[in-house]
């Protein structure tokens, strides 16, 4: 059974915290994302890597860094939270001839 | 960032109705994904499509790629109370990993 886990299901931060959500996928993909969901604006694509310390910039990296050291684990950082950052963040991977796309159960952040 | 055009927006419907939905893209994809996703939780695959044409079913749900490669529906047969969910396309043109996303149907089953 193919399997994306993310680190926490729900976080509360402060402004200003550095951020750490972490992603890990036993499926052995080569690509991995980070999105952030929000009411009526649907998914937004943050950053993707389609290797080991690959990585692209999505539609809206403005405010987040990632890292991916190991195949498996793909790491989404807020430098310096901020409000407007609160929101569904979701990680998803996908083999590398990047037919389907799996996703974890998201990590529901909230910076106060 | 690009979202694609997904009909209707939410609907109502009886238990044992059938129910269809459908996406629309201004671009030839290569890849069609269909998800659920239940409140609080992430989007849930439950069929992909790969070729103009494909029909594919999983249980109660068939989903097909349009043949002009821009569009995609989802059908659910006998629709049961946890059916209930927001139901996302994407899609995938070739040449890249991306996927673009719909912008989902609210579907609320009455018992």
């Amino acid at each position: 059974d193919v399997k994306v886990t993310q680190s926490s299901r729900y976080l509360v931060k402060r402004t200003g915290e550095k951020v750490f959500l972490e992603c890990v996928q036993d499926m052995d993909h080569e690509n991995m994302f980070w999105y952030r969901q929000d009411p009526g604006l649907g998914l937004r694509l943050i950053y993707f890597s389609y290797d080991v310390k690959m990585k692209e910039k999505g539609d809206i990296p403005e405010g987040y860094s990632v890292s991916r050291e190991k195949k498996e684990r793909f790491s989404l950082i807020l430098e310096s939270a901020s409000t407007n950052q609160t929101s569904m963040y979701l990680c998803a991977s996908s083999p590398g001839d990047g037919n389907e796309q799996f996703f974890g159960p998201g990590t529901r952040l909230t910076v106060l | 960032g690009q979202q694609l055009n997904q009909s209707p927006q939410s609907m109502f419907i009886q238990e044992g109705e059938d129910v269809s939905m459908n996406c629309t893209s201004s671009s030839i994809f290569n890849t069609w994904l269909w998800y659920k996703q239940d409140p609080g939780e992430g989007p849930v695959l439950l069929i992909a499509l790969y070729k103009a044409g494909e029909l594919t079913s999983n249980g109660r749900l068939t989903a097909q790629f349009g043949i002009t490669r821009k569009d995609s529906f989802l059908n659910i047969s006998a629709s049961i109370p946890s059916d209930v969910g927001i139901y996302f396309c994407a899609g995938r043109s070739s040449g890249t990993y991306k996927y673009i996303f719909g912008t989902g149907t609210r579907l609320k089953v009455l018992a």
